[in-house]
């Protein structure tokens, strides 16, 4: 079964700083990859998404991942974040057998 | 557009009870699933189904059915209420069953079992 990995749960920083979350998954094939966002109190919203093709994806708010096939890696970064950005980020895995699978979470704080 | 509507937002129930929670999405998608998410845990599959007669279990299964009578519903069933499935319950629904397409989220149902 597929199985996706993401580091350091809690990660604190401050406004206009560097955001880098990591996520590594398990299977060797073909995959969907996804990061999903949910802000306090809300459902989870697509940031971006990567199937094939360029494997920089640029998604909403500044965000963008690179899939790196050879490190089964699909980390996500911002280059400044701000306060809104606040949230749980997950990263998500599709290899083809009509299941979704999440990683953990990152619980991201920014401090004004 | 409403996406996809859960109902209740907010549920207490007893050990032993049963109960039924719902999911609608009026997009016409194929795939519908039911996550739990509970605390340092992510998101885990219960059931999912790939259009309507059609459902399947997920990594938690137990203690959870479902049916897909219509498209549109995807009601999850808990058969006998214990407190480890006190959770917070997203359904979520995608246009294509191979999942290369975005999963929209509900509002999520948070259940308390005492």
């Amino acid at each position: 079964a597929q199985s996706v990995s993401q580091h350091n749960h809690h990660v604190i920083l401050s406004e206009a700083a560097s955001l880098e979350l990591g996520c590594n998954y398990s299977y060797g094939g073909t995959v969907n990859l996804f990061w999903y966002v949910q802000y306090p109190g809300q459902h989870l919203q697509l940031l971006l998404k990567y199937f094939s093709g360029d494997p920089l994806v640029k998604g909403i708010k500044g965000f963008e991942a690179e899939f790196i096939k050879s490190k089964f890696s699909f980390n996500l970064r911002k280059p400044s974040v701000q306060w809104s950005d606040t949230a749980e980020y997950f990263c998500a895995v599709n290899s083809g057998n009509n299941r979704l699978a999440f990683g953990k979470g990152n619980q991201v704080v920014v401090i004004p | 557009n409403a996406g996809v509507t859960q109902t209740p937002k907010f549920q207490v129930l007893k050990t032993g009870q049963s109960m039924t929670l719902q999911c609608a999405q009026d997009m016409n998608h194929e795939y519908m699933s039911w996550y739990r998410q509970d605390p340092g845990m992510g998101l885990r599959l219960i059931h999912y189904s790939v259009g309507a007669g059609i459902t399947d279990q997920g990594e938690v299964p137990n203690g959870y059915n479902v049916s897909r009578s219509t498209t549109e519903d995807f009601p999850l069933r808990l058969l006998s209420a214990a407190p480890s499935q006190t959770s917070v319950y997203f359904c979520a629904s995608s246009y294509s069953a191979d999942l290369r397409t975005e999963a929209f989220f509900g509002q999520g149902t948070r259940l308390t079992v005492v």
